[in-house]
């Protein structure tokens, strides 16, 4: 079956410039996640959307980043004034339930590199 | 804080070997603990999971240890082949909680 998926699969950007990074989670699952990877840095949590829950923003670096999810599904996350530090994958999981031990399935990410 | 930390760092091993991953966790509330493999150009996916009420769990070439007095638990793989050359994540969770990630190690399998 179709997996998440993820919009573009690379971005090149100018410092300054705000780039929107799109997300489709598979199909009934409830909870969805980004993340940051960064080279040797692991995966960086930066928000979480549970239903119809308020999403848990506590990951976001800065105010310049945020995510927003429509009607349930699709996923959109958007960095302001981009910054060459903001430079990385931006990995979008999704899972059934989003309990502890509901697996992640994760998209191929973005890469995004700011100029 | 670093609630789960992998080592070592990088690891190569030689084909036919036997590959081994530690991690190490302080939250005792943990109760759900997870391996994930992730290869160039591609996300994270799930290899194998344990529960803290069994000390060991194998699937194929790869097994979970786990250790609870020591807060640890690790991934052992067998017979090691190339097609294992990965970064390999540890993680941890419990009850409703998300998964907090270790920064992860990459594998390399030598032929």
């Amino acid at each position: 079956g179709a997996g998440v998926s993820q919009s573009p699969s690379n971005k090149v950007t100018e410092k300054g410039k705000d780039v929107e990074l799109r997300c489709d989670p598979i199909s009934g699952h409830t909870a969805l996640y980004w993340y940051r990877q960064s080279l040797g840095q692991g995966l960086e949590f930066l928000i979480y959307f549970q239903g119809n829950s308020a999403p848990d923003k506590s990951g976001l670096p800065s105010d310049r980043f945020s995510a927003e999810r429509t009607g349930g599904s699709v996923s959109t996350l958007t960095i302001q004034r981009t910054q060459q530090e903001d430079s990385a994958v931006y990995l979008c999981a999704s899972s059934l339930t989003g309990q502890g031990a509901s697996p992640l399935h994760f998209g191929n990410g973005t890469r995004l590199t700011v100029t | 804080q670093q609630q789960v930390k992998q080592s070592p760092q990088s690891l190569i091993v030689q084909k036919g070997g036997i590959s081994i991953i530690n991690c190490a966790y302080e939250n005792t509330a943990f109760d759900y603990f997870p391996w994930y493999q992730q290869f160039p150009g591609k996300g994270p996916a799930l290899l194998i999971a344990i529960r803290p009420d069994v000390s060991e769990k194998k699937e194929g070439r790869f097994t979970i240890s786990f250790n609870k007095s020591a807060k640890q638990f690790s991934l052992h793989i067998m017979d090691s082949q190339p097609g294992d050359s990965a970064t390999y994540f540890c993680a941890a969770s419990w009850a409703n909680s998300k998964l907090t990630f270790g920064k992860g190690i990459t594998l390399s399998v030598r032929p």
